[in-house]
Protein backbone atom coordinates (compact mmCIF):
# COMPACT_ATOMS: atom_id res chain seq x y z
CA UNK A 1 0.00 0.00 0.00
CA UNK A 2 1.08 3.42 -0.48
CA UNK A 3 0.74 6.15 1.74
CA UNK A 4 1.79 10.12 1.35
CA UNK A 5 2.58 12.94 4.09
CA UNK A 6 1.43 16.12 3.57
CA UNK A 7 2.78 18.02 7.01
CA UNK A 8 1.97 21.24 6.00
CA UNK A 9 -1.77 21.54 6.67
CA UNK A 10 -1.88 25.51 6.02
CA UNK A 11 0.22 27.94 5.26
CA UNK A 12 -0.44 31.79 4.21
CA UNK A 13 2.02 33.96 2.58
CA UNK A 14 1.98 37.51 0.99
CA UNK A 15 1.65 37.58 -2.66
CA UNK A 16 4.79 37.27 -4.88
CA UNK A 17 5.74 35.35 -1.96
CA UNK A 18 7.76 31.83 -2.96
CA UNK A 19 6.27 29.08 -1.05
CA UNK A 20 7.06 25.39 -1.65
CA UNK A 21 4.48 22.68 -0.65
CA UNK A 22 6.44 19.07 0.91
CA UNK A 23 5.02 15.86 -0.19
CA UNK A 24 6.90 12.57 1.53
CA UNK A 25 5.51 9.67 -0.02
CA UNK A 26 6.24 5.92 0.83
CA UNK A 27 6.12 2.85 -1.70
CA UNK A 28 7.45 -0.75 -2.11
CA UNK A 29 6.95 -0.24 -5.64
CA UNK A 30 10.09 -0.10 -8.00
CA UNK A 31 7.66 1.75 -10.56
CA UNK A 32 4.99 4.44 -9.61
CA UNK A 33 3.47 7.67 -10.34
CA UNK A 34 3.55 11.28 -8.27
CA UNK A 35 0.33 13.64 -9.19
CA UNK A 36 -0.56 16.80 -7.72
CA UNK A 37 -4.17 18.68 -7.63
CA UNK A 38 -5.19 21.79 -6.94
CA UNK A 39 -8.56 22.34 -5.28
CA UNK A 40 -9.83 25.93 -5.07
CA UNK A 41 -12.31 27.46 -3.13
CA UNK A 42 -14.67 26.69 -5.96
CA UNK A 43 -14.82 22.47 -5.17
CA UNK A 44 -13.77 21.24 -8.47
CA UNK A 45 -10.33 18.88 -9.11
CA UNK A 46 -7.71 20.57 -10.61
CA UNK A 47 -4.86 18.30 -12.57
CA UNK A 48 -1.46 20.01 -12.12
CA UNK A 49 1.06 17.18 -13.10
CA UNK A 50 1.88 13.56 -13.33
CA UNK A 51 5.48 12.36 -12.92
CA UNK A 52 6.80 8.67 -13.04
CA UNK A 53 9.41 7.45 -10.91
CA UNK A 54 11.68 6.50 -13.83
CA UNK A 55 12.20 10.30 -14.73
CA UNK A 56 13.73 12.68 -11.72
CA UNK A 57 14.03 15.85 -13.80
CA UNK A 58 12.48 18.55 -12.14
CA UNK A 59 9.96 20.08 -14.30
CA UNK A 60 8.73 23.81 -14.49
CA UNK A 61 5.59 25.24 -16.16
CA UNK A 62 5.25 28.80 -15.81
CA UNK A 63 5.46 30.04 -11.80
CA UNK A 64 5.10 26.29 -10.89
CA UNK A 65 8.08 23.90 -10.39
CA UNK A 66 8.16 20.09 -8.87
CA UNK A 67 11.64 18.95 -7.54
CA UNK A 68 11.45 15.09 -7.42
CA UNK A 69 13.58 13.57 -5.12
CA UNK A 70 13.86 9.73 -5.22
CA UNK A 71 16.73 9.27 -2.70
CA UNK A 72 14.04 10.79 0.17
CA UNK A 73 11.39 9.81 -1.18
CA UNK A 74 9.65 13.29 -1.92
CA UNK A 75 7.91 15.49 -4.43
CA UNK A 76 7.73 19.32 -3.89
CA UNK A 77 6.04 22.03 -5.35
CA UNK A 78 6.98 25.47 -5.70
CA UNK A 79 5.10 28.12 -6.49
CA UNK A 80 6.91 31.28 -7.75
CA UNK A 81 5.77 34.82 -6.85
CA UNK A 82 2.42 33.79 -5.20
CA UNK A 83 -1.38 35.07 -6.19
CA UNK A 84 -4.28 35.23 -4.88
CA UNK A 85 -5.94 32.78 -7.42
CA UNK A 86 -3.33 30.36 -5.89
CA UNK A 87 -5.54 30.18 -2.86
CA UNK A 88 -6.83 26.32 -2.60
CA UNK A 89 -5.46 23.62 -1.04
CA UNK A 90 -3.06 21.15 -2.77
CA UNK A 91 -3.03 17.42 -3.00
CA UNK A 92 -0.25 15.26 -3.81
CA UNK A 93 -1.01 11.95 -4.66
CA UNK A 94 1.28 8.74 -5.73
CA UNK A 95 -0.36 5.91 -7.74
CA UNK A 96 0.88 2.40 -8.55
CA UNK A 97 0.58 3.02 -11.71
CA UNK A 98 -0.88 5.15 -14.48
CA UNK A 99 -4.21 4.02 -14.19
CA UNK A 100 -4.55 2.54 -10.61
CA UNK A 101 -6.01 4.11 -8.38
CA UNK A 102 -4.72 7.64 -5.99
CA UNK A 103 -4.16 7.84 -2.76
CA UNK A 104 -4.15 11.48 -1.66
CA UNK A 105 -2.54 13.15 0.95
CA UNK A 106 -4.84 15.32 3.58
CA UNK A 107 -3.74 18.42 1.57
CA UNK A 108 -1.89 21.90 2.52
CA UNK A 109 -4.22 24.74 2.51
CA UNK A 110 -2.20 27.91 0.72
CA UNK A 111 -3.81 31.06 1.12
CA UNK A 112 -2.12 33.79 -0.36
CA UNK A 113 -2.93 37.74 0.92
CA UNK A 114 -2.75 40.06 -0.92
CA UNK B 1 -13.15 18.63 -25.56
CA UNK B 2 -16.08 19.08 -23.00
CA UNK B 3 -14.38 17.99 -19.67
CA UNK B 4 -15.88 15.02 -17.08
CA UNK B 5 -19.33 15.94 -16.48
CA UNK B 6 -20.79 14.69 -13.50
CA UNK B 7 -24.82 15.32 -12.42
CA UNK B 8 -26.94 16.18 -10.55
CA UNK B 9 -23.62 19.34 -8.77
CA UNK B 10 -26.05 18.93 -5.63
CA UNK B 11 -28.36 16.06 -3.96
CA UNK B 12 -30.60 16.45 -1.39
CA UNK B 13 -31.71 12.46 -0.04
CA UNK B 14 -33.39 11.49 3.23
CA UNK B 15 -32.63 9.44 5.56
CA UNK B 16 -33.36 5.61 3.94
CA UNK B 17 -33.63 6.76 0.08
CA UNK B 18 -31.32 6.31 -2.59
CA UNK B 19 -28.90 8.96 -4.45
CA UNK B 20 -27.79 7.84 -7.92
CA UNK B 21 -24.61 10.46 -9.01
CA UNK B 22 -23.57 10.31 -12.81
CA UNK B 23 -20.61 10.70 -14.30
CA UNK B 24 -19.72 11.30 -17.97
CA UNK B 25 -15.83 10.56 -18.77
CA UNK B 26 -14.19 12.84 -21.04
CA UNK B 27 -14.36 11.95 -25.10
CA UNK B 28 -12.39 9.05 -25.81
CA UNK B 29 -11.26 7.73 -21.86
CA UNK B 30 -12.26 4.69 -20.92
CA UNK B 31 -11.28 4.52 -17.72
CA UNK B 32 -13.25 6.02 -14.88
CA UNK B 33 -12.83 6.37 -10.97
CA UNK B 34 -14.90 7.59 -7.89
CA UNK B 35 -13.77 8.89 -4.98
CA UNK B 36 -15.17 10.43 -2.36
CA UNK B 37 -14.40 13.82 0.14
CA UNK B 38 -15.87 13.09 3.69
CA UNK B 39 -15.58 16.30 5.73
CA UNK B 40 -12.07 15.89 8.02
CA UNK B 41 -11.19 13.05 6.09
CA UNK B 42 -9.81 14.14 2.88
CA UNK B 43 -10.14 11.94 -0.40
CA UNK B 44 -10.54 8.67 -1.18
CA UNK B 45 -10.51 6.19 -3.15
CA UNK B 46 -13.51 4.24 -3.89
CA UNK B 47 -14.02 2.12 -7.38
CA UNK B 48 -12.23 2.31 -10.83
CA UNK B 49 -14.33 0.70 -13.89
CA UNK B 50 -13.65 0.00 -17.51
CA UNK B 51 -16.16 0.04 -19.83
CA UNK B 52 -18.26 -3.16 -18.37
CA UNK B 53 -15.80 -4.12 -16.18
CA UNK B 54 -15.38 -3.31 -12.88
CA UNK B 55 -11.26 -3.21 -11.94
CA UNK B 56 -10.67 -2.08 -8.24
CA UNK B 57 -13.48 -1.66 -6.14
CA UNK B 58 -11.33 -2.08 -3.06
CA UNK B 59 -12.59 1.38 -1.44
CA UNK B 60 -16.20 0.39 -1.30
CA UNK B 61 -18.08 -0.35 1.47
CA UNK B 62 -19.31 -3.72 1.48
CA UNK B 63 -22.99 -2.85 2.04
CA UNK B 64 -25.13 -0.30 -0.09
CA UNK B 65 -22.72 1.19 -2.49
CA UNK B 66 -22.86 -0.30 -6.14
CA UNK B 67 -21.16 1.19 -9.27
CA UNK B 68 -21.53 0.78 -12.85
CA UNK B 69 -19.64 1.90 -16.47
CA UNK B 70 -22.14 0.18 -18.87
CA UNK B 71 -21.09 -0.01 -22.48
CA UNK B 72 -23.17 2.95 -23.75
CA UNK B 73 -23.88 5.91 -21.10
CA UNK B 74 -22.40 7.11 -18.13
CA UNK B 75 -21.13 5.65 -15.14
CA UNK B 76 -23.25 5.52 -12.21
CA UNK B 77 -22.52 5.61 -8.38
CA UNK B 78 -25.46 4.40 -6.24
CA UNK B 79 -25.80 3.99 -2.54
CA UNK B 80 -28.99 2.98 -1.52
CA UNK B 81 -30.47 3.40 1.76
CA UNK B 82 -28.72 6.38 2.76
CA UNK B 83 -27.59 7.60 5.85
CA UNK B 84 -26.23 10.80 7.26
CA UNK B 85 -22.38 9.66 7.02
CA UNK B 86 -23.31 9.04 3.15
CA UNK B 87 -23.24 13.35 2.78
CA UNK B 88 -19.55 14.30 1.17
CA UNK B 89 -18.99 15.35 -2.19
CA UNK B 90 -18.27 12.83 -4.54
CA UNK B 91 -15.73 12.54 -7.44
CA UNK B 92 -15.72 11.14 -10.66
CA UNK B 93 -12.37 10.97 -12.74
CA UNK B 94 -11.77 9.66 -16.08
CA UNK B 95 -8.57 8.82 -18.18
CA UNK B 96 -7.27 7.64 -21.13
CA UNK B 97 -4.87 4.87 -21.00
CA UNK B 98 -2.02 5.44 -19.17
CA UNK B 99 -2.63 8.96 -18.30
CA UNK B 100 -3.66 11.45 -15.66
CA UNK B 101 -6.84 11.22 -13.97
CA UNK B 102 -9.08 13.97 -14.74
CA UNK B 103 -11.76 14.99 -12.20
CA UNK B 104 -15.83 16.06 -13.10
CA UNK B 105 -16.55 19.41 -10.57
CA UNK B 106 -17.98 17.15 -8.22
CA UNK B 107 -21.73 15.98 -6.80
CA UNK B 108 -22.50 17.51 -3.40
CA UNK B 109 -24.65 15.09 -1.13
CA UNK B 110 -26.55 15.92 1.88
CA UNK B 111 -28.52 13.47 3.58
CA UNK B 112 -30.99 14.91 6.18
Amino acid sequence: AQKVTQAQTEISVVEKEDVTLDCVYETRDTTYYLFWYKQPPSGELVFLIRRNSFDEQNEISGRYSWNFQKSTSSFNFTITASQVVDSAVYFCAPSTGANSKLTFGKGITLSVRP
Amino acid sequence: NAGVMQNPRHLVRRRGQEARLRCSPMKGHSHVYWYRQLPEEGLKFMVYLQKENIIDESGMPKERFSAEFPKEGPSILRIQQVVRGDSAAYFCASSPLGQGQFFGPGTRLTVL
